[in-house]
């Protein structure tokens, strides 16, 4: 697609309950990126993939969350028996070559905002 | 460890005005590179620069230029004569070579506010 699309938009959640939230990066972009967001933060890493391969997932805070990108395309964060304190905005990134690092400029979706209530 | 400060959290300026957005940052890496985003009030993140630690030549776009010291490890942004469409959240980033991929450290952002 023109831009990466991140599905959903807002998504409001009952503590416990598990969540998915996707990410269409723009087409051919080799590397996808996941941060997220605090309110009044800066974006913090989360994890990325080049193609399918997951190369890094320092940024995951614990092991409820998971991502994945089966196919090197569309990607999915996955966040277990959600918590209060996992709610953020969630951003996606692409960059159309792979882990060159310092080199490419990411394009950011408009982020999936997750209340967890 | 890599750290990037914003310690100016909010600036309001009346349109026409010039305002410098600063940004200090830490690293050890003597190889890197520095952006700056824009976040408008409809939430996406906007690239705005890229600048790389050996490239100290001063940019200007524009309305917007970008003072890089190396010597002070700051990497400044000015918007001239300022319009209410730059009122926006504006994050400075810095992205070290090593390690691999693009794992952007953000500052905390600069609300500005440009009133008429």
């Amino acid at each position: 697609g023109a831009g990466v699309s991140q599905s959903p938009r807002y998504k409001v959640t009952k503590r416990g309950q598990d969540v998915a939230l996707r990410c269409d990066p723009i087409s051919g972009h080799v590397s996808l990126y996941w941060y997220r967001q605090a309110l009044g933060q800066g974006p913090e890493f989360l994890t990325y993939f080049n193609y399918e391969a997951q190369q890094d997932k320092s940024g995951l805070p614990n092991d409820r969350f998971s991502a994945e990108r089966p196919e090197g395309s569309i990607s999915t964060l996955t966040i277990q028996r959600t918590e209060q304190r996992d709610s953020a905005m969630y951003r996606c990134a692409s960059s159309p070559r792979q882990g060159i690092s310092g080199a490419n400029v990411l394009t950011f979706g408009a982020g999936s905002r997750l209340t967890v209530l | 460890a890599q750290k990037v400060t914003q310690a100016q959290t909010e600036i309001s300026v009346v349109e026409k005005e010039d305002v410098t957005l600063d940004c200090v940052y830490e690293t050890r890496d003597t190889t890197y590179y520095l952006f700056w985003y824009k976040q408008p009030p409809s939430g996406e993140l906007v690239f705005l620069i890229r600048r790389n630690s050996f490239d100290e030549q001063n940019e200007i776009s524009g309305r917007y230029s970008w003072n890089f010291q190396k010597s002070t490890s700051s990497f400044n942004f000015t918007i001239t004569a300022s319009q209410v469409v730059d009122s926006a959240v504006y994050f400075c980033a810095l992205n070290i070579l090593t390690g691999g991929g693009n794992k952007l450290t953000f500052g905390t952002g600069t609300q500005l506010k440009v009133e008429l």
